[in-house]
């Protein structure tokens, strides 16, 4: 049973740019939620699709921005890139009928903005 | 959202048990603990959750007094490849509830 697949695992752009992380959930999980995690830090939420709506949002600006598709997979889009948006980005998939915290994440993709 | 306290870093050898505390002084009524492992370059993944009293599963056990303020993480007998971050969240299980990860513990194994 295939976990959390993202892609690419390692991204390099320049500032200014656009970049589109992918995410394809757990099987049988519907929810899908995005986190950064710079470097020594833990990950912070920036927001979480279900039902291909945008449910929940942390304190992320604008140029951060995603879509769910209607298999589930998800699209984290980064706009005007910025030095500072260099991190780990992960993906996290769940059930939202589940009365467990389990979240499975993905090995995430490590973008370096220059 | 309760926030959660735990030490930056903690040291072991391997053969010994590692036990990490959290505080968490403003867990609400509904609201579980649990625990995520995170080896470099990957995902955090799910330990163990608990309620009140103790847990236990094939990987750790997990300690929370009554008052539910604190709780304890406990690994048996760590080796090496036990050396990772962990982190203890506190907050209403389902799917549609964020996580909110602090700076998590940060667990040496040496030889």
């Amino acid at each position: 049973d295939a976990g959390v697949t993202q892609s690419p695992t390692h991204l390099i752009k320049t500032r200014g740019q656009q970049v589109t992380l992918r995410c394809s959930p757990k099987s049988g999980h519907d929810t899908v939620s995005w986190y950064q995690q710079a470097l020594g830090q833990g990950p912070q939420f920036i927001f979480q699709y279900y039902e291909e709506e945008e449910r929940q949002r942390g304190n992320f600006p604008d140029r951060f921005s995603g879509h769910q598709f209607p298999n589930y997979s998800s699209e984290l889009n980064v706009n005007a890139l910025l030095l500072g948006d260099s991190a780990l980005y992960l993906c996290a998939s769940s059930r939202v009928r589940t009365t467990s915290y389990g979240y499975t994440f993905g090995s995430g993709t490590r973008l370096t903005v220059v | 959202l309760a926030k959660t306290t735990q030490p930056i870093s903690m040291d072991s050898y391997e053969g010994q048990e590692v036990n990490i505390t959290c505080s968490h002084n403003n867990i609400a009524t509904n609201d579980y603990i649990t625990w995520y492992q995170q080896f470099p370059s990957q995902g955090p993944r799910f330990i163990i959750q608990g309620y009140k009293t103790k847990v236990t599963n094939e990987v750790a056990s997990l300690f929370i007094p009554a008052d539910r303020k604190s709780s304890t993480l406990s690994l048996p007998r760590v080796s090496l490849s036990d050396t990772a971050v962990y982190y203890c969240l506190v907050g209403v299980p389902g799917g549609y509830n964020k996580l909110i990860f602090g700076a998590g513990t940060r667990l040496a194994v040496h030889p």
